[in-house]
């Protein structure tokens, strides 16, 4: 089965610092893709990032990059000089074969507040 | 603009009152998916379609109902809604295959009461 784990539930960040957000994954299938979503308070799904298994280097995206460890099943999102429009949600997801289900498996997400 | 539409966007409705919560894409896009969010659990997926006609259940999908009649449309049908199911319920829609993200409806607030 497919798993997310976020084990931060919430950070507290100043503004114009770097913050790294933690995912761990599982999943026994060889293909499969990490997305990072940013839910801010009026609720919609944002799209970030997204990183494919078998991708030799690091996702970036303007100011976010993923760490993506594969022998670690880890998935970090890193946001580089944080800004207040940056507090949000933030969700890890991964997408698998899974028996024909290629559902996006969610973490529990982490609540990011930016401190001015 | 491509985009997934989902309404309502907000709803109370009463214990055992059936209601409906439509979805479309204009995308074009084969698999299509309805989730609900909860505090403390993230999102789980409620039914989930890889094609018209073709449903299937997701993890949560008990009290629920969808159907895809059309490529574009992907209803969630509550037969007899209960406060167990007030939720952010989001639908998704996204080509098939790992390298594909979902896009997202902007959510649907119920509160069964």
């Amino acid at each position: 089965a497919q798993k997310i784990t976020q084990t931060q539930p919430g950070m507290f960040v100043q503004e114009k610092e770097a913050v790294t957000l933690d995912c761990t994954y599982d999943t026994s299938d060889p293909s499969y893709g990490l997305f990072w979503y940013k839910q801010p308070s009026s609720g919609e799904m944002i799209f970030l990032i997204y990183q494919g298994s078998y991708d030799q280097q690091n996702a970036t995206e303007g100011r976010y990059s993923l760490n993506f460890q594969k022998a670690r099943k880890s998935a970090n999102l890193v946001i580089s000089a944080s800004q207040l429009g940056d507090s949000a949600m933030y969700f890890c997801a991964m997408r698998a074969p899974n028996f024909g289900n290629e559902k996006l498996t969610f973490g529990t997400g982490t609540r990011l507040t930016i401190i001015p | 603009e491509a985009q997934v539409t989902q309404n309502p966007r907000y709803l109370i409705t009463v214990t055992g009152k059936k209601l409906t919560v439509t979805c479309s894409q204009n995308m074009n896009h084969e698999y299509m998916s309805w989730y609900r969010q909860d505090p403390g659990l993230g999102l789980r997926q409620i039914y989930y379609s890889m094609n018209v006609e073709v449903t299937d259940k997701g993890d949560v999908p008990e009290g629920y109902k969808v159907s895809r009649k059309e490529k574009r449309n992907f209803p969630l049908i509550l037969e007899s809604p209960s406060p167990n199911q007030t939720s952010l319920y989001f639908c998704a829609s996204s080509l098939v295959g790992t390298a594909y993200g979902y896009t997202f409806g902007s959510g649907t607030r119920l509160t069964v009461v």
